[in-house]
């Protein structure tokens, strides 16, 4: 089974409807982040978790919110889905004193 | 500001042939380095690391990577390409403080031909 575990793979919804994407991990670290991926601007930061009770907006947070549910799970929330939110999410994850990230698989979102 | 440049956006090599491709970072703190390859369909695999010591620094899949403090570059090099190293490469920085967020280049395709 994978460390890192992200739910649903592919997801395909229309403008306006609510999204959740789910991750879950048994790598047992404390950090974890959702990035997106769009072709020809790489990663960039959604949110991130330091723990439980301490979330934090990245450099796109706009339109999506976050829960920490347990040190474990990390979801992902599209309160109102738009077109141009059409794009490949990953959770990762990182142990507190190292630098490496440790991706999921990715889930495929489109927005019509 | 940080930012990661990874100036190739496709690169097409013969199987075989040599690789380097090309990532340039400006970060204010002193900085880790990375590089992932994603296959098709797939998340994102950690090739190699720089945090410390020696400047060249070993990865998998054979790979290597010189981290050169002077020119704020961490090329990754390999001296024969596989048909299976066809994929997209990111480069990736990060602090050794503070948030440690990493920022990712804008990836790098590598197509191999026979």
């Amino acid at each position: 089974d994978a460390d890192v575990t992200q739910t649903p793979r592919n997801r395909i919804t229309k403008t306006g409807k609510r999204i959740m994407l789910e991750c879950s991990q048994t790598k047992g670290h404390d950090r974890m982040y959702w990035y997106r991926q769009d072709p020809g601007l790489g990663l960039r930061l959604i949110y991130y978790s330091f723990d439980v009770k301490d979330i934090n907006k990245g450099e796109i947070s706009d339109g999506y919110s976050v829960s920490r549910q347990a040190q474990a799970k990390f979801s992902l929330s599209l309160e109102s889905a738009i077109p141009n939110q059409t794009a490949l999410y990953f959770c990762a994850t990182k142990r507190r004193a190292a630098g490496e990230l440790f991706f999921g698989e990715g889930s495929r979102l489109t927005v019509l | 500001a940080q930012s990661v440049t990874q100036p190739d956006i496709h690169i097409t090599v013969s199987e075989g042939a040599s690789l380097e491709l090309r990532c340039n970072y400006s970060y204010g703190a002193t900085p880790y380095l990375f590089w992932y390859v994603q296959s098709p369909g797939q998340g994102l695999q950690l090739l190699l690391k720089y945090f410390s010591g020696d400047t060249l620094v070993q990865g998998i899949k054979g790979f290597e990577a010189e981290f050169k403090r002077s020119q704020s570059s961490f090329n990754l090099r390999k001296p024969s390409v596989h048909w299976s190293d066809a994929a997209e490469y990111f480069c990736a920085v990060g602090a050794k403080d503070g948030a440690n967020n990493l920022f990712f280049g804008t990836g790098t395709r590598l197509t191999v031909i026979p």
